[in-house]
């Protein structure tokens, strides 16, 4: 049973701070991360992927990966209340396609002003 | 260039019944991946299409069925239908020959089982 997990939530920060969401998964053989955020209501949308360990920077987001953790994380600065959402942790393992992805449950961020 | 686009948005049934949903992929995918999602809960991967034919499956009973159409659309079958599928169903397209990337969604079809 291939588990993806995050932290419980819901997270509330306010406007201009960090947000942290984490993820851990249990297949070793993962090859492929993704953050997904989700609005109340609306299906997902892609906003950071990840392939290999490090850090990968996008405009306001960070995605760490630790693969002998077994961890990947999403750093979010100077949070905005429209990054008020829930963010959906997914993973791709090894020989499975891209549309197969295993999902956390997701944390449910809040940013008040 | 449309995206992903599912109908019907919002459904109700009663337990018993059973469900017809359908999806359209993005222009130029050949991969259609169903999921459900409970409320409060991640995206459950149902099955997966390609070709005309149901590639990978999740832990999902036999009453979850599908099909896959020449055009690429894709329709989701739900047969006796039970309370706890009530949920938001949610299809996305890919590309075969493409395992990095983006996973589009479509906006879902909402299903409430009464």
């Amino acid at each position: 049973q291939k588990e993806v997990e995050q932290n419980s939530g819901p997270l509330s920060v306010p406007e201009g701070a960090i947000a942290s969401l984490n993820c851990t998964y249990s297949d070793r053989v993962s090859q492929s991360f993704f953050w997904y955020r989700q609005y109340s209501g609306k299906s997902p949308e892609l906003i950071m992927s990840i392939y290999s360990n490090g850090d990968k920077e996008d405009g306001r987001f960070t995605a760490q990966l630790n693969k002998a953790s077994q961890y990947v994380s999403l750093l979010i600065r100077d949070s905005q209340p429209s990054d008020s959402a829930t963010y959906l942790c997914a993973v791709k393992t090894r020989g499975s396609t891209l549309g197969r992805l295993y999902f956390g449950r997701g944390t449910q961020l809040t940013v008040w002003p | 260039d449309a995206g992903v686009t599912q109908s019907p948005t919002h459904l109700i049934k009663t337990r018993g019944q059973q469900v017809t949903l359908r999806c359209s992929p993005k222009s130029g995918h050949d991969t259609v991946s169903w999921y459900q999602q409970a409320l409060g809960q991640g995206p459950q991967f149902i099955f997966q299409y390609y070709e005309e034919e149901e590639r990978q499956r999740g832990n999902f009973p036999d009453r979850f069925s599908g099909h896959q159409f020449p055009n690429y659309s894709s329709e989701l079958n739900v047969n006796a239908l039970l309370l706890g599928d009530s949920a938001l169903y949610l299809c996305a397209s890919s590309h075969r020959g493409v395992n990095t990337g983006e996973l589009f969604f479509g906006e879902g079809s909402r299903l409430t089982v009464l």
